[in-house]
C-alpha cells in the first residue's frame, strides 16, 4: 500500500493567519494517464468528509479561494491563506492513483 | 444536486454479516463508480472499495475476503456486505461517488459490532 504521511498532525492557528499542511506519499502519484490523483478533504466536527482539492491543485466548486493545493510526485501541500473559524476540523490527503486508495492520518486544525 | 444516503442496521453481532445500502438521488448510478469508506470512532479514514455502474468491483486487499459490493440500477442504489464481522469493524460507514477522489459523500452511518 502507498503510505501517505501528513505533517503536522496538530495545527493550532490564529484567525486570519496562514496555515500549511504537508502530505508525502511513499511512491510517485503520477498515474500512467499523466494525471496525479492527489486529493484534500476537510472533515468538520460531526460531519462527513468534503473534498476541497483534486488532482493536486484543482479546487472543487464552492470551495473558498483561500484554500490552495500544490506539489508534484511525492510531496504535496495544502495552504489556507487566512484561517477562518469555519476552517476548524481535520484535513486528510488521499491518493487515488494506486490500489488500494489510501489516506493520510489527518491533521487537526484548531484555533489558538 | 447529488445526494447519497446510507441505510442499514446500526448494530450487528460478531461473526454475522454487516449489510448497508446507499441510495443515490440527483444522479444516475450509471454515471459513475461508487465507493465505500469507513472511519472507526475517533480515528482516520479507510478506503474499503468500489463498485462500478456495470457491477465490476475492486476491494481493499485487507478486507477482500469478507467483502461483497453490488449495484442495483433499477433502484439507483449500491450496497456493501462485510461478512464475519468483529469489533474491529465498528465504524461510521460512508458511501461516496467516484474512486480516484470521491467528490460527494453520504452523511455516514454508525455500525456497532457487539453481542
Amino acid at each position: 500500500d502507498v503510505v501517505m504521511t501528513q505533517s503536522p498532525l496538530s495545527l493550532p492557528v490564529t484567525l486570519g493567519q496562514p496555515a500549511s499542511i504537508s502530505c508525502r506519499s511513499g511512491q510517485s502519484l503520477v498515474h500512467s494517464d499523466g494525471n496525479t490523483y492527489l486529493n484534500w478533504f476537510q472533515q468538520r466536527p460531526g460531519q462527513s468528509p468534503r473534498r476541497l482539492i483534486y488532482k493536486v491543485s484543482k479546487r472543487d466548486s464552492g470551495v473558498p479561494d483561500r484554500f490552495s493545493g500544490s506539489g508534484s510526485g511525492t510531496d504535496f501541500t495544502l495552504k489556507i491563506s487566512r484561517v477562518e473559524a469555519e476552517d476548524v476540523g481535520v484535513y486528510y490527503c488521499m491518493q487515488g492513483t494506486h490500489w488500494p486508495r489510501t489516506f493520510g492520518q489527518g491533521t487537526k486544525v484548531e484555533i489558538e | 444536486q447529488v445526494q447519497l444516503q446510507e441505510s442499514g442496521p446500526g448494530l450487528v453481532k460478531p461473526s454475522e454479516t454487516l449489510s448497508l445500502t446507499c441510495t443515490v438521488s440527483g444522479a444516475s448510478i450509471s454515471s459513475s463508480s461508487w465507493s465505500w469508506v469507513r472511519q472507526p470512532p475517533g480515528k482516520g479514514l479507510e478506503y474499503i472499495g468500489y463498485v462500478s455502474s456495470s457491477g465490476s468491483t475492486n476491494y481493499n486487499p485487507s478486507l477482500r475476503s469478507r467483502l461483497t459490493m453490488s449495484v442495483d440500477t433499477s433502484k439507483n442504489q449500491f450496497s456493501l456486505n462485510v461478512s464475519s464481522v468483529t469489533a474491529a469493524d465498528t465504524a461510521v460507514y460512508y458511501c461516496a461517488r467516484g474512486t480516484s477522489g470521491p467528490d460527494t459523500w453520504g452523511q455516514g452511518t454508525l455500525v456497532t459490532v457487539s453481542s
